[in-house]
């Protein structure tokens, strides 16, 4: 069956160094990945949508990559700081799985003054 | 004002009691989508509905019902509620798009549902 795994454990890291999160998926062939960022007791929201035939993506200081060979994909916050304290989640969509986008379980980011 | 608002957005009940969940939206969006959410899983689709006379089930329907009252208005029904369906929630939007559907998805807060 088609599964999206996200680092189950916390990240910590101190303001100001690059945060990076990981995206893993099997069983599938998505044609678009997306990035949500979710805060405690809020709904989801979008941050960054990248197609399978790009590699790199980037917006202020998120970057992310789709590695389609990898079945992976990196989602880099740069100059972190506080306030980017959140769970981060990954979707697929498309292709195998047609329309629907299929979520992973996030993880959390703590990024300390 | 939110452009995805649901109500409530806590609730306990007791087993066997029905709940109905409503989700509006001024996104003007055609598509909607009920999610749950459970520590440690992904959000797992409910149902979905891409206009105002089509509804489908999603990967975790049994339960649960729908109605989709206008393009604004998507509503989720717990018939008669059991513990393992409590959970968080999520009521979500998005654009139309012809083939694959890569539009982002515009969520509610949620609504925490205990079942005791």
């Amino acid at each position: 069956s088609q599964k999206i795994e996200q680092n189950s454990e916390a990240l910590n890291i101190q303001e100001g160094k690059t945060a990076t999160l990981t995206c893993n998926y099997t069983n599938y062939s998505p044609a678009y990945l997306q990035w949500y960022r979710q805060d405690p007791g809020r709904g989801p929201v979008f941050l960054l949508l990248i197609r399978e035939n790009e590699k790199e993506k980037r917006k202020e200081r998120l970057k992310v990559t789709f590695d389609t060979t990898l079945k992976q994909s990196l989602f880099h916050i740069t100059a972190s700081q506080p306030a980017d304290s959140a769970t981060y989640l990954c979707a697929l969509g498309g292709n195998t799985g047609g329309f629907k986008t299929i979520f992973g379980a996030g993880t959390r980011l703590f990024v300390k003054a | 004002d939110a452009d995805v608002t649901q109500t409530p957005r806590n609730r306990i009940t007791k087993t066997g009691k029905r709940i109905m969940l409503e989700c509006s939206q001024t996104k003007g969006h055609d598509r909607m989508y009920w999610y749950r959410q459970d520590p440690g899983l992904g959000l797992r689709l409910i149902y979905y509905s891409f206009d105002v006379k089509d509804i489908n089930k999603g990967e975790i329907s049994d339960g649960y019902s729908v109605s989709r009252q206008a393009q604004a208005k998507f509503s989720l029904s717990l018939e008669s509620a059991i513990p393992n369906q409590t959970a968080l929630y999520f009521c979500a939007t998005s654009e139309t798009t012809t083939g694959t559907d890569n539009q982002p998805q515009h969520f509610g807060d949620g609504t925490r549902l205990s079942i005791l």
